[in-house]
């Protein structure tokens, strides 16, 4: 049981490249989330799914895409790189009230 | 909005001692739980404790305790002796009951230092 894999694990881009973090689990959870954590701070939710074909905007979207085709994968989309986007992303799934499970994170530097 | 503040960014123990890690929350929600999160350099986010806001009495798991004051909204976390592996930073989450999304609102973290 895989659980929650996100690839890549680290990556740096160039101000203005695009890329899509990839996010995939095992688990059939419905419920997946990306989060960004930046030095120094908490998790902030920047887009979550309840279910396949269905995502939202969490705190702080601008900048980013997702897409939920199917249960298992939920790619992160950055159209346009900014320096303002380096961080460690992670990507976490779960199911009903029960604990999420988080991937190993991406961290993105953009420079 | 509710925020979660955790003051220490840093704590340092020995070894085989006792830490108390600290996190205040603010809500006007009466029903939501807390959890403590452990992330160690791996990066993994995994789950330490959790605690629902209806219940009185404080979780424990094997070393690790909570003190839950709900009219103070303060929710720490106690570390019975201290080992190495317990290096790693601590985020404490809270999530709204009533959300049907389980979105969770995170503190800013405490490194945990352990000495040998």
């Amino acid at each position: 049981n895989a659980g929650v894999t996100q690839t890549p694990k680290f990556r740096i881009l160039k101000i203005g490249q695009s890329m899509t973090l990839q996010c995939t689990q095992d688990m059939n959870h419905n419920y997946m989330y990306w989060y960004r954590q930046d030095p120094g701070m908490g998790l902030k939710l920047i887009y979550y799914s309840v279910g396949a074909g269905i995502t939202d905007k969490g705190e702080v979207p601008n900048g980013y895409n997702v897409s939920r085709s199917t249960t298992e994968d939920f790619p992160l989309r950055l159209e346009l790189a900014a320096p303002s986007q380096t961080s460690v992303y992670f990507c976490a799934s779960k199911i009903r009230d029960r604990e999420a499970f988080f991937g190993q994170g991406t961290r993105l530097t953009v420079v | 909005a509710q925020t979660v503040t955790q003051s220490q960014p840093e704590m340092s123990v020995q070894e085989a001692e006792t830490v108390t890690l600290s996190c205040t929350y603010d809500t006007s929600e009466s029903d939501y739980y807390l959890f403590w999160y452990k992330q160690p350099p791996s990066r993994q986010m995994i789950l330490v404790i959790r605690q629902e806001a209806y219940k009185q009495q404080n979780a424990t798991e094997n070393r690790f305790s909570v003190n839950f004051q709900k009219a103070a909204k303060s929710f720490s976390l106690k570390i019975s002796d201290s080992q190495l592996g317990d290096a790693a930073m601590y985020f404490c989450a809270y999530r709204r009951v009533m959300d049907s999304n389980y979105q969770l609102i995170w503190g800013a973290g405490t490194k945990l230092i352990i000495k040998p």
